[in-house]
């Protein structure tokens, strides 16, 4: 079975600009989680999606948003970048919702740099 | 919310010996304890997780234990090998609709 993958791995953008990251989660999962991954604040959750809906968020301003197609691949945006969204963006998904105690399996992630 | 403490940052260890993380969390309501590894340049990948109906569980060189009352469970690495090196996160799991709240990571490092 292919694992989680996002795409693209690195991405470097200007402040101000705005960024779509991609995430395929394992095949028959519906739940696709993401995360922003920094040395001063560790692993934050960002939000949920399951079943094309968003279920949970995180306490991250209105710039970050998502969504989850028909298929189960998400996106997450981020508009009006700042310096402070540089971080590693991860993603992991589940065949259920993260509150019913499994494995989360996670992507190897985005790495984003803004300038 | 859940308030996730994980001890200490930073282990260093020889090849050979044992190392244990402990990880403390507020919501008693809390169910599930996984533990993941995380190597660089790479996702975390689950290695044990346990549930509260149980108290120890093991898994070759790895075991976690879970004290309910005290609300804490602890990684136990034994025999570690260079390969061992990774940052360690808890994630305790309330089950719900909880915020997934990972613990701050442990930076093991295992010199050979």
């Amino acid at each position: 079975k292919a694992g989680v993958t996002q795409t693209p791995r690195y991405l470097i953008k200007t402040r101000g600009q705005q960024v779509t990251l991609s995430c395929s989660p394992i095949s028959g999962h519906r739940s696709v989680s993401w995360y922003q991954q920094t040395p001063g604040q560790g692993l934050q959750f960002l939000f949920e999606y399951f079943s094309e809906t968003q279920r949970n968020k995180g306490n991250f301003p209105g710039r970050f948003s998502g969504r989850q197609f028909s298929n189960s691949r998400s996106e997450m945006n981020v508009s009006t970048l700042e310096l402070g969204d540089s971080a590693l963006y991860l993603c992991a998904s589940g065949p259920q919702r993260t509150g019913a105690n499994t494995e989360a399996f996670f992507g190897q992630g985005t790495r984003l740099t803004v300038v | 919310g859940e308030n996730v403490e994980q001890h200490p940052s930073t282990l260093s260890v020889q090849e050979g010996d044992s190392a244990v993380i402990k990880c403390t969390y507020s919501d008693s309501a809390s169910n599930y304890f996984p533990w993941y590894k995380q190597e660089l340049g790479k996702g975390p990948q689950l290695i044990i997780d346990i549930r509260s109906n149980v108290g120890e569980k093991k898994d070759q060189r790895i075991a976690v234990t879970l004290n309910k009352t005290a609300k804490h469970f602890s990684l136990h690495i034994t025999e570690t090998q260079p390969e061992d090196s990774a940052v360690y996160f808890c994630a305790p799991n309330a089950g719900g609709s909880y915020i997934p709240t990972f613990g701050r990571g442990t930076s093991l490092i295992v010199h050979p």
